[in-house]
This record gives structure tokens, C-alpha cells and sequence, in this order.
């Protein structure tokens, strides 16, 4: 299995509180991807990284933001939680030759009340 | 964007084939078609894919028909741990290394049950 942690694994916050998201790799994969998955919605993109420092927006991008200073670590942020932001939230990495073949993380259950 | 459209749920016995079906009317020539499936409570997982020739692999075969405006994920023997949903997915042709090169967009899938 391809080396993907998230932490936390679950969380529970409050409306307006910031929370950040920690994906870790040890593969040294240059792709790193955040997505959410809603019922009813499948898995969206919100933001992906092609480099360290280097990311863009998904389709579902408002309300997060993210940073990747290391080729390890890719963060999520919700600057000021909102109850549509529950949801549970997938990291994955892919290589540059192969970066459609995305290894995903076991997930993080986010709540917001 | 091309889209796909695929059966909301199948069911099929242990140790039988299945056969997920997938419509791409709309596929251009350069997207590729791609198969990932999640299992209960896990990130999805790659399966598969191929642009114009059909693919076996050991999880599994891809058959892409011949106008490419449909393709079929063949499992050849059922197994419980199967039982997952199987996502049919476009993605569009990139230059390897470009900045969008790995973007998937997962639609809603197949719900896969397996009978013992």
C-alpha cells in the first residue's frame, strides 16, 4: 500500500472555528489532491498540488484553502468552518508518469456543528 | 467535459462474471477511460484503464467498444470483497508532468453487491 496518512482521522468542530487537514506521504509523489465526499455527490476536487508550492483550485475550491511547502505534507484549510463542510475528506498522491493512478488515504470524517 | 454514464446498482453471485457497463457518447479522442472502485469505508482504488484497445490486468478487463462511446468492465470471477462502487471515468488527455495531468473528475458509480 502506497504510504498515505491523514490526521486526523476524525473530527468534530464548531461553526466559524478554522481547521486544518494534514495529508502525509512517504512515496515522494509530485501530485497530491484533496477531494470531499458528500452523499448524493460522489468525490470532488477541491484543490491539488503539482509541486511543492505549486497548486490550483477544483471544482469545489471556495472556502478551502491549502499549502504544500514540503514534497511530504499537503494542508487543508477551512479558514471558518460551515456546516456544509461536513463531510469526509480523501487525500491522494500520484507520480508525474503515472499521475492518473491516484493512491488515496483512509480519510478524515469531518464534522461541523 | 464529456460525460459518463453508468447503471446505479448491479448485483451479481460469488464466482460469477461481471460485467459493468459504462456510456461515453460524448468521449473526444484524446480521453482516456479510467475504472477505480471504493470499497466500504476506503478511498477509492485504481483499477484500470485504456484509450482505443481493450486491457486486461489482475484485477480485472476493460472492453472498449469500437466507436469508444461505451466501454465494459469485465470482473471474470466475483468475489465478496468485490462489493464496492465502480466509478467509469474520463480523463483528458495531458502531457505527462503538466499541471492537470492527473485530474479525475468521479461521477456517482455503480453500486456492486456480491452474493455468496
Amino acid at each position: 500500500d502506497a504510504g498515505i496518512t491523514q490526521s486526523p482521522r476524525h473530527k468534530v468542530t464548531e461553526t466559524g472555528t478554522p481547521v486544518t487537514l494534514r495529508c502525509h506521504q512517504t512515496e515522494n509523489h509530485r501530485y497530491m489532491y484533496w477531494y470531499r465526499q458528500d452523499p448524493g455527490h460522489g468525490l470532488r476536487l477541491i484543490h491539488y498540488s503539482y509541486g511543492v508550492k505549486d497548486t490550483d483550485k477544483g471544482e469545489v475550491s471556495d472556502g478551502y484553502s491549502v499549502s504544500r511547502s514540503k514534497t511530504e505534507d499537503f494542508l487543508l484549510t477551512l479558514e471558518s468552518a460551515t456546516s456544509s463542510q461536513t463531510s469526509v475528506y480523501f487525500c491522494a498522491i500520484s507520480e508525474t508518469s503515472r499521475a492518473y493512478e491516484q493512491y488515496f488515504g483512509p480519510g478524515t470524517r469531518l464534522t461541523v456543528t | 467535459d464529456a460525460k459518463t454514464t453508468q447503471p446505479n446498482s448491479m448485483e451479481s453471485n460469488e464466482e460469477e462474471p461481471v460485467h459493468l457497463p459504462c456510456n461515453h457518447s460524448t468521449i473526444s479522442g484524446t480521453d482516456y477511460i479510467h475504472w477505480y472502485r471504493q470499497l466500504p469505508s476506503q478511498g477509492p482504488e485504481y483499477v484500470i484503464h485504456g484509450l482505443t484497445s481493450n486491457v486486461n490486468n489482475r484485477m480485472a478487463s476493460l472492453a472498449i467498444a469500437e466507436d469508444r462511446k461505451s466501454s465494459t468492465l469485465i470482473l471474470h470471477r466475483a468475489t465478496l470483497r468485490d462489493a464496492a462502487v465502480y466509478y467509469c471515468i474520463l480523463r483528458l488527455s495531458a502531457n505527462a508532468g503538466g499541471t492537470s495531468y492527473g485530474k479525475l473528475t468521479f461521477g456517482q458509480g455503480t453500486i456492486l453487491t456480491v452474493h455468496p
